[in-house]
C-alpha cells in the first residue's frame, strides 16, 4: 500500500543553519504531496504542498520539490530560526477513493539560539 | 478564515465507558475524516466519511468505534468501551472535492483523549 518514508530524528541546528529532511513516498499513481507542522502542544498545521510532478510548494521560506523519478519530497529551509522547532511531518494523499492522508512518522527540529 | 473546530478539547474517561468527540468540519466540505496520534507517535488514518456513509477505513477502526453526521454539521467520533490503548489525540479533518486541485485535508486542533 501506499507509505511515506522520512528521516528519523531529532535533528539539532543551530540558528541560521540550512535545513534538509529527506521524505520518500510510495504510491500508485500521482498522490498529492504535503508537510504538515506541529508545534508544542498543538494541532496539525498545513506547511505546503505539491500537487504534480516538478511542482514546488513554499511557505514561510520552507521549500519542497515533488520529484516523481525519485519519489521524493525532501523539505528545505535556508536559515531556520528558533521558532522552527517543531514536529514535520511529510505526508501523501491518494487522488483516489476516500482521499485519506498518510503520514510519515515525524522528523523533530531542534534549533538553538 | 473558516476553519474545524473540536470539543472537548480533553477528554478524560474510565476504561470501559463509552466517549462521543465531536467536530465541526468547514461548512461546504464533503470529506471528513478521523485521524489519531498516541503520544510521540505518527498520526494514523481511521476513517473517511462521504455522502452520509463510510468510505474507507483502517484496521484500527475496529466495531468499537462509529461516526456519525447526525445533523448539518456536526460529525462525531464514537468509542463504545475505551480502552487504555485507546489514549490519543483524536483530529478530525476535513476536505472540499472539486474537480481539480490539490485536495489538502484542514485539520482540527485535536481531541486528548485520556483512558484510566
Amino acid at each position: 500500500g501506499d507509505s511515506v518514508t522520512q528521516m528519523e530524528g531529532p535533528v539539532t541546528l543551530s540558528e541560521e543553519a540550512f535545513l534538509t529532511i529527506n521524505c520518500t513516498y510510495t504510491a500508485t499513481g500521482y498522490p498529492s504531496l504535503f508537510w504538515y507542522v506541529q508545534y508544542p502542544g498543538e494541532g496539525l498545521q498545513l506547511l505546503l504542498k505539491a500537487t504534480k510532478a516538478d511542482d514546488k510548494g513554499s511557505n514561510k521560506g520552507f521549500e519542497a520539490t515533488y520529484r516523481k523519478e525519485t519519489t521524493s519530497f525532501h523539505l528545505e529551509k535556508g536559515s531556520v530560526q528558533v521558532s522552527d522547532s517543531a514536529v514535520y511531518f511529510c505526508a501523501l494523499s491518494p487522488n483516489t477513493g476516500g482521499f485519506k492522508t498518510i503520514f510519515g512518522a515525524g522528523t523533530r527540529l531542534f534549533v538553538k539560539a | 478564515e473558516p476553519e474545524v473546530t473540536q470539543t472537548p478539547s480533553h477528554q478524560v474517561t474510565q476504561m470501559g465507558q463509552e466517549v462521543i468527540l465531536r467536530c465541526v468540519p468547514i461548512s461546504n466540505h464533503l470529506y471528513f475524516y478521523w485521524y489519531r496520534q498516541i503520544l510521540g507517535q505518527k498520526v494514523e488514518f481511521l476513517v473517511s466519511f462521504y455522502n452520509n456513509e463510510i468510505s474507507e477505513k483502517s484496521e484500527i477502526f475496529d466495531d468499537q468505534f462509529s461516526v456519525e453526521r447526525p445533523d448539518g454539521s456536526n460529525f462525531t467520533l464514537k468509542i463504545r468501551s475505551t480502552k487504555l490503548e485507546d489514549s490519543a489525540m483524536y483530529f478530525c479533518a476535513s476536505r472540499l472535492r472539486t474537480g481539480t486541485g490539490s485536495y489538502e485535508q484542514y485539520f482540527g486542533p485535536g481531541t486528548r483523549l485520556t483512558v484510566t
